[in-house]
């Protein structure tokens, strides 16, 4: 079993739809990150959370630490939001900053 | 705030070759920056650490000699492949972190596409 498991794998919507990306992990961590990768591969860190709720425009980024969960939800979507998006967690223990790595959620946001 | 870069964005280079790929923080200082590599389809997976002014730390099945690594100053890391093989064309993502110890903020440059003929 990957030690992060996001869901779901593949996302078509339309544009204006609410979408919501889920993220489960087994291991105890010190910060989740989302990110967001582009076709063209390059990478933007969306956000950075160890507790709480974060909210940068029309994304919001929240976490269980409890339930050892978090979602990124996009808010009024848009063709432009469509990229895979990637949520990695940075655990206790083992090399500093390894970051453990979730496959993507590849989103498909339709006109 | 927080802007990595990496230079080039895509080279193309024969086998046999070496290449050079820089990661600079254009606004913060990086006590630490990490390599990761990531083949078509697959999630990214760290190949070092590295630390200004020592040694890098490699990951298991990582060869030390092939991928030489530099982080000689608090804003510049350089990743060079050394003899490439076509086995080696990958995208080549750096990130950055402004603090050792616990290491929490890293800032993602935007990667480099290597493909060895």
């Amino acid at each position: 079993k990957n030690e992060v498991e996001q869901s779901p794998q593949n996302l078509t919507a339309q544009e204006g739809e609410f979408i919501t990306i889920n993220c489960s992990y087994s291991v105890g961590i010190s910060a989740l990150h989302w990110l967001q990768q582009h076709p063209g591969g390059g990478i933007v860190s969306l956000f950075m959370l160890s507790s709480g709720k974060k909210k940068h425009g029309r994304l919001i980024a929240t976490i269980n630490i409890q339930e050892k969960h978090s979602s990124l939800h996009i808010t009024a979507s848009h063709p432009r939001d469509s990229a895979v998006y990637i949520c990695a967690v940075d655990g206790y223990g083992g090399s500093q900053g390894n970051l453990i790595f979730g496959k993507g959620t590849k989103l498909s946001v339709k006109p | 705030g927080a802007v990595v870069s990496q230079h080039p964005s895509w080279v193309i280079c024969k086998s046999g070759t070496s290449v050079k790929i820089e990661c600079r923080s254009l606004d913060f200082q990086a006590t630490t920056m990490f390599w990761y590599r990531q083949f078509p389809k697959q999630s990214l997976m760290l190949m070092a650490t590295s630390n200004e002014g020592s040694k890098a730390t490699y990951e298991q099945g990582v060869e030390k000699d092939k991928f030489l690594i530099n982080h000689a100053s608090l804003t510049l890391s350089t990743l060079t492949v050394t003899s490439a093989h076509p086995e080696d064309s990958s995208f080549y993502i750096c990130s950055a972190s402004p603090r050792t110890g616990v290491v929490r903020e890293q800032y993602f440059g935007p990667g480099t596409r290597l493909t060895v003929t």
